[in-house]
This record gives structure tokens, C-alpha cells and sequence, in this order.
């Protein structure tokens, strides 16, 4: 049992490239959801999704696209990369949005800009 | 989501219990108070959740205020590797958004 992974764990790209961080999560978890996390700082909910084919918008979703086309992957699509994008993301999972209070996070992916 | 008070960091001797407050004074009657910690670099950890009745599991015990407006996380006997930011979040069950808002935390360091 994995749990929650991310790939790459690290990644450098230039100011207006577009690239895809990874997630997925063999605990058949219904709710997935992409985070933030800047230095000093909590995390900030980027992109969430309660089920497969189902996406919604969180706190800083702009810059951002995801989609859910199965239970398992919940990727997370930068358009345009931005040095404001400068980041760690974590992606997490929840059982259901009804059950299981904890979630399990991966081990983040380290973005840098430039 | 009710908003959490905790102290910025804390000291503790290693094999001793670190005991972790954190103040939610407005907490709502259907609001759980979690907890989670992360280690430098890695992903947020669960560690428990409770309701009103104080709870244990095998990583931690959670006692909460019979008010409910405050609750503390306890850690038996502290270890190295239980160095760590520490995280209090009260929110309801069953929300879609923003499911988990971290604060600043606590920043637990335990000492030989």
C-alpha cells in the first residue's frame, strides 16, 4: 500500500512553461485535493475534487487547471509557470467527503520558477 | 472554521511528555479539533481527532475542555523524531472546501 504519491519530487522550470505534478493514491479515496505551501506559511487549497469527473476551485486556484478522469490520479496542470508559482505542493486524499476525517498527504513536490 | 490559538514553539526533553495547547474559543457544536504535524520537508501527518471526549491512540492522547474551547495534545514520551511543526485545526465534518486550513502551528523541539 502506497498511500498518496507524487512525482517529481523536484522540479526547476522557466518563466512560462507549462508542466504537470503528479498525484495518485492506491486507498481508493474518493476526495483528493492539491495544496500549497510557501515558506513560513500554512497550506493554501489549490484545486479539489470529491470524486472522479468532479473538480472545484479552492482558496488560490488561479494559474492552475486539474481533472479527475479516474479514482486514482488527480493531476495538477501549471498553464503558465510564474515565479510567483515558486512553491511546495502536496497533494492529499480523503476517503470520502462524508468519511474519514484524516487525510493522507504525499511527500510534496519543491517547484521553483525562474 | 473556528480559528486556533497556539504558542509559536516549544522545548522538550527527549523521553519526557510534550503536552501541546491550543486555544479555539469559538469553536461550533459540530466542529472537530484535529491535529497533524510535519516533519521538515514532508508531507502533513494525522496524528487524532476528537469531538468533547479526550482520545488516544498510539501516537498521541487528546484531552479536550469540557467547553470544548481549548484542548491539548500529548505526546507520553517525546522522542527525537517527534520534532516537528504541530498543527490544531477545528473544522466541521462533511465540508468539501478548504478541507484543511494550517495556521502557524507549533514548533516542537525536542532535546536530548
Amino acid at each position: 500500500n502506497a498511500g498518496v504519491t507524487q512525482t517529481p519530487k523536484f522540479q526547476v522550470l522557466k518563466t512560462g512553461q507549462s508542466m504537470t505534478l503528479q498525484c495518485a493514491q492506491d486507498m481508493n479515496h474518493e476526495y483528493m485535493s492539491w495544496y500549497r505551501q510557501d515558506p513560513g506559511m500554512g497550506l493554501r487549497l489549490i484545486h479539489y475534487s470529491v470524486g472522479a469527473g468532479i473538480t472545484d476551485q479552492g482558496e488560490v486556484p488561479n494559474g492552475y487547471n486539474v481533472s479527475r478522469s479516474t479514482t486514482e490520479d488527480f493531476p495538477l496542470r501549471l498553464l503558465s509557470a510564474a515565479p510567483s508559482q515558486t512553491s511546495v505542493y502536496f497533494c492529499a486524499s480523503r476517503l470520502s467527503l462524508g468519511g474519514g476525517p484524516e487525510a493522507f498527504f504525499g511527500q510534496g513536490t519543491r517547484l521553483t520558477v525562474v | 472554521d473556528a480559528k486556533t490559538t497556539q504558542p509559536p514553539s516549544m522545548d522538550c526533553a527527549e523521553g519526557r511528555a510534550a503536552n501541546l495547547p491550543c486555544n479555539h474559543s469559538t469553536i461550533s457544536g459540530n466542529e472537530y479539533v484535529y491535529w497533524y504535524r510535519q516533519i521538515h520537508s514532508q508531507g502533513p501527518q494525522y496524528i487524532i481527532h476528537g469531538l468533547k471526549n479526550n482520545e488516544t491512540n498510539e501516537m498521541a492522547s487528546l484531552i479536550i475542555t469540557e467547553d470544548r474551547k481549548s484542548s491539548t495534545l500529548i505526546l507520553p514520551h517525546a522522542t527525537l523524531r517527534d520534532t516537528a511543526v504541530y498543527y490544531c485545526i477545528v473544522r466541521a465534518p462533511r465540508t468539501a472546501g478548504n478541507m484543511l486550513t494550517f495556521g502557524g502551528g507549533t514548533r516542537l523541539m525536542v532535546k536530548p
